[in-house]
């Protein structure tokens, strides 16, 4: 069965800080990747997906995440963190191919930013 | 507006009580999607409904029933929970058939089982 960890329960930096969430996965076959993002009181909201291609993938508000195969890794990073990304951050892979959209989530990571 | 509403946004309910969580997407989307949030527990994703049909039921609890009456509204019915059952419940939709895994999230249901 796939998995997802997100070792970090909480991080935090200072605004203007470099960031990078880490996201590991267990998964037989290629994996289809996301990173979600959840603001306090509201939904998740997707910042971006890999399911293909470049292993660099661009995703909203800045963002970007890298896949690595060789480690089943997907980490999220941000060169400058703004104190509006504060705010809960959940791995996923795609449970049983293409179309399906049925998400095995990390635990989430907690971030929390220092003006 | 967003494009998935969840209603009401906040519930406070005893044991043997029945209420019902409702869910509505402005998207034109054509699956739905109800997912348990729990503290210091992953999303657990509870039903499927795929073109009105239930496609998915990941070992839920009778004491849960959801209703697709058609593609726009998704319903969870409530009766007998227990305090375990107290989460935040989250709908979501998306379009099958399209290769984007993209889920669009109401801001959720606040359930507190007393």
């Amino acid at each position: 069965a796939q998995s997802v960890t997100q070792p970090d329960i909480h991080i935090t930096v200072s605004e203007g800080a470099s960031l990078e969430l880490r996201c590991n996965y267990s998964y037989g076959a290629t994996p289809y990747l996301f990173w979600y993002v959840q603001s306090p009181g509201q939904g998740l909201q997707l910042l971006l997906k890999y399911f293909s291609g470049d292993t660099l993938v661009q995703g909203i508000k800045g963002f970007e995440a890298e896949f690595k195969r060789s480690q089943s890794s997907f980490n999220l990073r941000k060169p400058s963190v703004h104190w509006s990304d504060a705010a809960e951050y959940f791995c996923a892979v795609e449970s049983s191919g293409a179309g399906s959209y049925q998400l095995t989530f990390g635990k989430g990571t907690k971030l929390s930013v220092i003006p | 507006e967003t494009g998935v509403t969840q209603t009401p946004r906040h519930l406070v309910m005893g044991m043997t009580n029945k209420k019902s969580l409702k869910c509505e997407q402005h998207l034109g989307h054509n699956a739905m999607y109800w997912y348990k949030q729990s503290a210091k527990k992953p999303l657990e994703l509870m039903f499927v409904y795929s073109l009105e049909e239930r496609v998915e039921n990941n070992s839920v609890p009778s004491r849960f029933s959801p209703e697709c009456p058609n593609s726009s509204h998704l319903f969870l019915h409530l009766h007998t929970l227990q305090p375990e059952d107290s989460a935040l419940y989250l709908c979501a939709s998306s379009r099958r058939g399209q290769n984007t895994g993209e889920l669009f999230f109401g801001e959720g249901s606040r359930l507190t089982v007393l």
